[in-house]
């Protein structure tokens, strides 16, 4: 597609239900990020992959996250047992660039914005 | 570590020139980003400076001094649509680093 998709926009859930985030970056780009940005802040780093290789998870704030690229295009992220304090818009971002942001460009989708109850 | 600050609201009107400031201490760092990011949307590439100085873009401009850890965004001609929040963004590779947003409201 023309841009970095993502789906769905928006999703409520109940507090300890499960949910999946889907991110279908631009074609051909190498790197793809996810991102937490909670209201009135910047993005916070949730996790890198370059290509299906997930490099750098460090910013997954519990292993109640979890994300996944198996073919090194389309990615999940993976939300098990919600709580109120994962409300926020999760982001993803592509870069053609394999430096991953260090020189390239990265694109954003429009973000998916989860809702927790 | 890394730590990026930048004001977090600035009013001007329409026509006039607004400079966003932004200081940073980072280990690795490998140049800055400022993004626009309107209300509800996803943020967009606006600038990148990896060398020292001013790069000049239509009517946004953007400086970097690496010895001070300091760069701005200036915007000339302000517009009502330039409304939006603006993110300062820096680090090593494959991590970016995000401000706060410094959100800029024009009036008319």
């Amino acid at each position: 597609g023309a841009g970095v998709s993502q789906s769905p926009r928006y999703k409520v859930a109940k507090r300890g239900q499960d949910v999946a985030l889907r991110c279908d970056p631009i074609s051909g780009h190498v790197s793809l990020f996810w991102y937490q940005q909670a209201l009135g802040q910047g993005p916070e780093f949730l996790t890198y992959f370059q290509n299906e290789a997930q490099l750098d998870k460090s910013g997954l704030p519990s292993d109640r996250f979890f994300a996944e690229r198996p073919e090194g295009s389309v990615s999940t992220l993976k939300i098990q047992r919600t709580q109120q304090e994962d409300s926020a818009v999760y982001l993803c971002a592509s870069s053609l660039d394999e430096t991953g942001g260090g020189g390239g460009e990265l694109f954003f989708g429009e973000g998916s914005r989860l809702t927790v109850l | 570590g890394q730590n990026i600050d930048q004001p977090t609201e600035m009013t001007a009107t329409e026509g006039a020139i607004v400079q966003i400031n932004c200081t940073y201490q980072t280990s690795g760092f490998n140049g800055l980003f400022w993004y626009q990011q309107h209300a509800g949307e996803a943020p967009t590439f606006l600038s990148y400076n990896v060398l020292d100085g001013l790069e000049e873009k239509g009517r946004f401009s953007s400086f970097l001094s690496r010895s001070k850890g300091y760069s701005y965004l200036l915007l000339k001609e302000l517009q009502m649509k330039d409304s939006a929040s603006y993110l300062c963004a820096g680090g090593g590779f494959q991590k970016l680093v995000f401000g706060t947003g410094t959100r800029l409201l024009v009036s008319p």
